[in-house]
Formats: structure tokens, C-alpha cells, sequence
């Protein structure tokens, strides 16, 4: 069990909006930030969201983060075919390290 | 923009310690601004951090796995290593290095990775 709580599975519409939670408490995202990652299946993360709402450079701004207490949510704007891919959430515990959620599989209908 | 690329065997038996490195180019390990570091994913699960270190030694750790792991730097031919003692079957997973940012305020979030390594253990 993931100290941090993913649903595993989302999913939506080409050009629906979609959201992600990331449940935790508050020794993980209630102390600090949250990130967020999208993989795709047999490929490396990629990194979308830093320090809860920040994008790298190159991320769409149809991405976008959120926290509150101890809980985050990542959201999907105008939903396109190659946004289906696992979602991470991670955070950094004080008592465990860096945690990453179970993940969640984003299916594009 | 750096490139990561894994290298080692992909096979190891159990009770046997696991090395992998990460060969670097685009960025110096000497960099001030990274960390550089190993997260693993055993197949369909989730993503597990190991460890990162700086180009000075200064490390972090997975508790989890501390007393198993060594991490290493070796600036002279731009490379970080990680070796893994007493493997089970429980480690085997795809191994991936990668570069920390510390502008992003964590000693484990990659903003750039390798490709990942497979490594089995198994007899």
C-alpha cells in the first residue's frame, strides 16, 4: 500500500477536462511540495508539475497542479488521444524519503 | 540538454550485488545546480527512489534500502554508480538514473532520466 493514494484509473473524452488525486498526510504532502510525473508504458517519467503548481519548461499549460492540506490533484485540460499514460504523484515523506502514489492508468475513450 | 544513458548486466544471481552506471553527456557532473540519482520500477508497479548523490559525495538514501546500497561518482569520465549488495527476486525492476534539480526544492525528483535498465535477479 502507497503511503501516498492514487485511484488507478481515470478516464475521459478527447477535449474533457480530467482531474487526479493524490491523497496524503501530513508527514508527506502536508510538510512540502508535490510533483507530479506521466509515463508512458515502457518509457521514462516525465516530469509535469514541481513544487505543486510549477511546470518545466515545455509542459503544456494544459497541465496543471494543485494542493490543498494534505491532498493534491493534478488536472487535465482539453484532453488529447496522447495524454493516455500512468500518472505519478510523489512527495517527500519525513519519515520515509521520497514517495511516489501507486499511479494512475489515464484512458483516453 | 543532458542525455542518461544506464549500462550493466541485466541478469544477476540472488545474493549477488547489483552495479549499475550512468554515463552522463550534456552536463557536467561537477554541476553545482544537480543531484544525480536512481529510482527503480519493478514491472507494472510503482516507482521507488533509491538514492542520489552530489558531485562532492554528499548522499540521500531510501532508509528502505540503505544498508544495501553504495552510490559513487566518478567525475573523470562524467558517471554515477550504484550497487545494490544481496539481491532477491524483489529487485528485480527497471533501474533508471537521473538528474536533480535542486531548483525544484527536492533531492529526488528527476527532471531528466535514462532509459531505463531491466535487471532480473534470478539464478
Amino acid at each position: 500500500q502507497s503511503v501516498l493514494t492514487q485511484p488507478p484509473s481515470a478516464s475521459g473524452t478527447p477535449g474533457q477536462r480530467v482531474t487526479i488525486s493524490c491523497s496524503g498526510s501530513s508527514s508527506n504532502i502536508g510538510e512540502g511540495y508535490v510533483y507530479w510525473y506521466q509515463q508512458v508504458p515502457g518509457t521514462a517519467p516525465r516530469l509535469l508539475i514541481y513544487r505543486d503548481t510549477e511546470r518545466p519548461s515545455g509542459v503544456p499549460d494544459r497541465f496543471s497542479g494543485s494542493k490543498s492540506g494534505t491532498s493534491a490533484s493534478l488536472a487535465i485540460n482539453g484532453l488529447r488521444s496522447e495524454d493516455e499514460a500512468d500518472y505519478y504523484c510523489a512527495a517527500w515523506d519525513v519519515r520515509l524519503s521520497g514517495v511516489f502514489g501507486g499511479g494512475t492508468r489515464l484512458t483516453v475513450l | 540538454q543532458p542525455q542518461l544513458q544506464e549500462s550493466g548486466p541485466g541478469l544477476v544471481k540472488p545474493s549477488e550485488t547489483l552495479s549499475l552506471s550512468c554515463t552522463v553527456s550534456g552536463n557536467s557532473i561537477r554541476d553545482s545546480s544537480f543531484y544525480w540519482g536512481w529510482v527503480r520500477q519493478p514491472p507494472g508497479k510503482r516507482l521507488e527512489w533509491i538514492g542520489s548523490i552530489y558531485y562532492s559525495g554528499n548522499t540521500y538514501h531510501n532508509p528502505s534500502l540503505k544498508s544495501r546500497v553504495t552510490l559513487s561518482v566518478d567525475m573523470s569520465n562524467n558517471q554515477f554508480s550504484l550497487k545494490l549488495t544481496s539481491v532477491t527476486a524483489a529487485d528485480t525492476a527497471i533501474y533508471f538514473c537521473g538528474r536533480v534539480n535542486i531548483e525544484y526544492s527536492s533531492s529526488f525528483i528527476f527532471d531528466y532520466w535514462g532509459r531505463g535498465a531491466l535487471v532480473t535477479v534470478s539464478p
